[in-house]
C-alpha cells in the first residue's frame, strides 16, 4: 500500500545511546518532514527536506540530525539520547505545497 | 512566528448533535489549511484540505471554512456519531505545517 512507513513503532533507549528512526515513502513526494508530539505541546517540526540533498531545521532541531540521499527515505538520527527526547515521532510527506500531507503511524520513543 | 489556536480544547456532546470546532492563526500568509483527525495512540488522518484561494471544502458530514483575512477556520460536523470521537487537529502551511494543540471530541451514545 502506498504511504509513509515508519520503523520501529516502539523503542526504549538508555540515556546517551544513539539510534536512527526510519521513514520511507513510495509516492515520489519531494517534501518530507519530521515532527514530535508531546502532551500539551502539540506537534512541533524538527527537520524538513524539500528534495534529495536538501534539508533544513525546524522549530526544535537540537539533538537530531537528518539526511536525504534519496527521494524515498528521510531518516532521523538521535546522536545522544536524552530523557527530554521521550516523545512520539511522526514523519510526513507531500508532493508539493498546497497538497495533502500524508503521515506515518509514528514511533513511540522512551529514553530512560 | 505562526501561532495556531484551537478552541475548545475538549468537547463532549450527545450523539446526533451538530458541532463546530474553531481554529485561529496569527499570520494570514499561508499556502493552505488542513484538518486532521487523530485517534488515541494512532497517526494523523487527513480530513479536509483548503487551499489559500478557497473558502470551504466539504466531505460527507464534514465542512471546513477558511477566512484568511480574519485568520480563522471552522470545522463543522453534522449529525455527530460515537465514531467521530477523536482529537481534531488544525494545521496551517507556511514553509511547513504549524499545528494547533487540538480539540478532543467525545460523542456519547
Amino acid at each position: 500500500n502506498a504511504g509513509v512507513t515508519q520503523t520501529p513503532k516502539f523503542q526504549v533507549l538508555k540515556t546517551g545511546q544513539s539510534m536512527t528512526l526510519q521513514c520511507a515513502q513510495d509516492m515520489n513526494h519531494e517534501y518530507m518532514s519530521w515532527y514530535r508530539q508531546d502532551p500539551g505541546m502539540g506537534l512541533r517540526l524538527i527537520h524538513y527536506s524539500v528534495g534529495a540533498g536538501i534539508t533544513d531545521q525546524g522549530e526544535v532541531p537540537n539533538g537530531y540530525n537528518v539526511s536525504r540521499s534519496t527521494t524515498e527515505d528521510f531518516p532521523l538520527r538521535l546522536l545522544s539520547a536524552a530523557p527530554s527526547q521521550t516523545s512520539v515521532y511522526f514523519c510526513a510527506s507531500t508532493e508539493l505545497r498546497q497538497q495533502d500531507y500524508t503521515f506515518g503511524s509514528g514511533t513511540r520513543l522512551t529514553v530512560v | 512566528k505562526q501561532e495556531v489556536t484551537q478552541i475548545p480544547a475538549a468537547l463532549s456532546v450527545p450523539e446526533g448533535e451538530n458541532l463546530v470546532l474553531n481554529c485561529s492563526f496569527t499570520d494570514s500568509a499561508i499556502y493552505n489549511l488542513q484538518w486532521f483527525r487523530q485517534d488515541p495512540g494512532k497517526g494523523l488522518t487527513s480530513l479536509l484540505l483548503i487551499q489559500s484561494s478557497q473558502r470551504e471544502q466539504t466531505s460527507g458530514r464534514l465542512n471546513a471554512s477558511l477566512d484568511k483575512s480574519s485568520g480563522r477556520s471552522t470545522l463543522y460536523i453534522a449529525a455527530s456519531q460515537p465514531g467521530d470521537s477523536a482529537t481534531y487537529l488544525c494545521a496551517v502551511e507556511g514553509y511547513a505545517l504549524n499545528f494547533g494543540k487540538g480539540t478532543s471530541l467525545l460523542v456519547t451514545p
